[in-house]
């Protein structure tokens, strides 16, 4: 079953906050974050297997909410290089295939 | 950390023939690697699931004859878009996961944008 993602699209300037949310209606094992550019492959960025599970990567962090089933993504202070498309994708058991909200499309200013 | 190389990148086709996308892992064996099609402005949509040695599993409405996939070798996944048409035109990606690794993400290759004239 696909994640929803929300928001569809946000526009940001440089050096603003923003978050992304995953959610699912079905339990969920974990989840997994990708950009993806214009034209290229998805590329990863984390993913969270625990719930209550945090981490970050530089000024990007995510977190998993297993009860509610659901993940955010939060990017703070964005840089030019962060716009993309942000997609989650989610894994209800082992070593099934990831399967992907409709991606929520980022766009950073100057 | 884990590559998965995919070619070609682009592949340009006349309508009716065949087309093979290759998938390889190149620093770890993948038992099951996954394709995915992306059409413009959309998500990536699991097309089939590639079992190495074993037939593959299809999502529903995707036709397996027309998709072929090989899994012959534990890093090699290949995918025959058979008697292409306009509308196959899209961009193919492979994802295998590396499970020895740490981390546990799954790999996508770069992508082959195919176009059916």
């Amino acid at each position: 079953q696909q994640p929803v993602q929300s928001p569809q699209a946000v526009i940001l300037r440089e050096g603003e906050d923003a978050v992304i949310n995953c959610s699912s209606s079905k339990a969920l094992y974990s989840v997994h974050w990708y950009r993806q550019k214009h034209g290229e492959a998805p590329v990863f960025l984390m993913i969270l297997l625990k719930g209550g599970e945090q981490k970050g990567h530089e000024k990007i962090s995510a977190s998993f909410n297993e009860k509610k089933q659901q993940s955010s993504l939060y990017l703070t202070a964005s840089q030019l290089s962060y716009s993309g498309t942000y997609f989650c994708g989610t894994l209800h058991s082992g070593n099934t295939p990831l399967v992907f909200g409709k991606g929520t499309r980022l766009s950073v200013i100057a | 950390g884990a590559v998965v190389s995919q070619h070609p990148s682009w592949v340009i086709c006349k309508s009716g023939t065949s087309v093979k996308i290759e998938c390889r892992s190149l620093d770890f064996q993948a038992t099951t690697m996954f394709w995915y099609r992306q059409f413009p402005k959309q998500s990536l949509m699991l097309m089939a699931t590639s079992n190495e040695g074993s037939k593959a599993t299809y999502e529903q409405g995707v036709e397996k004859d027309k998709f072929l996939i090989n899994h012959a070798s534990l890093t090699l996944s290949t995918l025959t878009v058979t008697s292409a048409h306009p509308e196959d035109s899209s961009f193919y990606i492979c994802s295998a996961r590396d499970t020895t690794g740490v981390g546990y993400g799954y790999t996508f290759g770069s992508g082959t944008r195919l176009t059916v004239v």
